[in-house]
């Protein structure tokens, strides 16, 4: 399934690193979003994108920045990351910001050391 | 609150009918996905139920109950590729804006 790709695949950064994620979507979605899965905990929501347009941040950190250039492409910045930021960063997209399905990516499995 | 519940992990034989459940508890509820995801791999979409019944999909099916906050996903004929993680993710609604909200996943393990 390519639908949905993302770049790395894996990615080792020391805490002093700027690093950037991107996630691209051939679905012709409109809505796109970023999640943290870690270790024996569910799925958390990052930002949510709808038509270019960031409408949720849950809370994240300043040290992580996303960029969303047009309705295919999402990218993840970052910088001065922690050790607990270690995790497998997932990028989804659905047809609309409306609780559709959304489809995966393969994701980024990032280790902050 | 918002919580949703499901075991850690299951272990199932090949050929056989195994049940996952997941409970939740939140204000606004649109409806409820399930998704699997294998080791390293993306999740993928498995089904979707709003309204409350069965709904079947192959070897596959999921059932809810709006009214007991409760849902299963139920897989027959178990084959040793449906070894994986099965999430049960809820979307709520507030104010026009649509949220998921994701289970910890249980971990399926089929044995031969």
């Amino acid at each position: 399934e390519t639908g949905v790709t993302q770049t790395p695949r894996h990615l080792v950064m020391g805490m002093t690193n700027k690093k950037s994620l991107k996630c691209e979507q051939h679905l012709g979605h409109n809505a796109m979003y970023w999640y943290k899965q870690s270790a024996k905990k569910p799925l958390e929501l990052m930002f949510v994108y709808s038509l270019e347009e960031r409408v949720e941040n849950n809370s994240v950190p300043s040290r992580f920045s996303p960029e969303c250039p047009n309705s295919s492409h999402l990218f993840l910045h970052l910088h001065t990351l922690q050790p607990e930021d270690s995790a497998l960063y997932l990028c989804a997209s659905s047809q609309d910001e409306g609780g559709e399905t959304q489809y995966f990516g393969p994701g980024t499995r990032l280790l902050v050391l | 609150g918002q919580n949703i519940d499901q075991p850690t992990e299951m272990t199932a034989t090949e050929g056989a009918i195994v049940q996952i459940n997941c409970t939740y508890q939140t204000s606004g509820f649109n409806g409820l996905f399930w998704y699997q995801q294998h080791a390293g791999e993306a999740p993928t979409f498995l089904s979707y139920n709003v309204l409350d019944g069965l709904e079947e999909k192959g070897r596959f099916s999921s059932f809810l109950s709006r009214s007991k906050g409760y849902s299963y996903l139920l897989l027959k004929e178990l084959q040793m590729k449906d070894s994986a993680s099965y999430l049960c993710a809820v979307t709520k609604e507030t104010s026009g804006t649509y949220k998921y909200i994701f289970g910890t996943g249980t971990r399926l393990k089929v044995l031969a």
